[in-house]
């Protein structure tokens, strides 16, 4: 098992540019979610998904789109970057809700939008 | 809305010391409180967990006690050693169904030899 994967490792954006970042689980999970890590503030849940085709806001949801075709993939996208996304972002799964089922976070990807 | 307080760090402690990290919460109905441990590089892991008021979660000589009275989920190890060295989150459940973890700042713990 790989567990959870995120690709890239580093990224660095211009103002204005877009990207996605890319989660992969292969455990069959059906919660899958993002969180963004900020100095100070812990980790804000950006995005989440309780299946594939069904995704939902979490607290900070601005600036940000999901999509979950798959069981095993929940991409994140920027639109159109900005300094405030400058951040550490996390992917997570589990078997289902997290108040009954451990998370398991990826090794993360640092962004740096310039 | 529901919050999570963590003291604030780092703290820097000798090997076999006592450890205590503070978590206190403001949530409405019953949440379930956890400790997630972040390994210098890695993502977050689960550490221990409590889903009801005097529920005790301990794992890898970690303890935490879920207060309801004093709503508060503090972190406790009797003797700690240098790979205990790590980032510590406090969280809980967002929301009654479960769905949405709300994490604490974190707090980073060193341990000299």
């Amino acid at each position: 098992n790989a567990g959870v994967t995120q690709t890239p490792k580093f990224q660095v954006l211009k103002t204005g540019q877009s990207m996605t970042l890319q989660c992969a689980q292969d455990m069959n999970h059906e919660y899958m979610s993002w969180y963004r890590q900020d100095p100070g503030m812990g980790l804000r849940l950006i995005h989440y998904s309780v299946g594939a085709g069904i995704t939902d806001q979490g607290e900070v949801p601005n600036g940000y789109n999901v999509s979950r075709s798959t069981t095993e993939d929940f991409p994140l996208r920027l639109l159109s970057a900005a300094p405030s996304q400058t951040s550490v972002y996390f992917c997570a799964s589990s078997y289902s809700r997290p108040s009954d089922y451990e998370q398991y976070f990826g090794p993360g990807t640092r962004l740096t939008v310039t | 809305g529901d919050s999570v307080t963590q003291m604030e760090g780092p703290v820097t402690l000798s090997e076999e010391a006592f450890l205590t990290i503070n978590c206190t919460y403001t949530a409405t109905g019953y949440p379930s409180l956890f400790w997630y441990v972040q390994y210098p590089g890695e993502g977050l892991q689960l550490l221990l967990k409590a889903t009801k008021a005097d529920d005790k979660g301990s794992n890898k000589g970690f303890e935490a006690t879920y207060r309801k009275e004093t709503t508060s989920f503090h972190l406790e190890k009797g003797s700690v050693q240098v790979s205990d060295s790590a980032v510590y989150f406090c969280a809980l459940t967002h929301n009654n169904a479960g769905n949405m973890l709300t994490f604490g700042g974190g707090t980073r713990l060193m341990v000299k030899p």
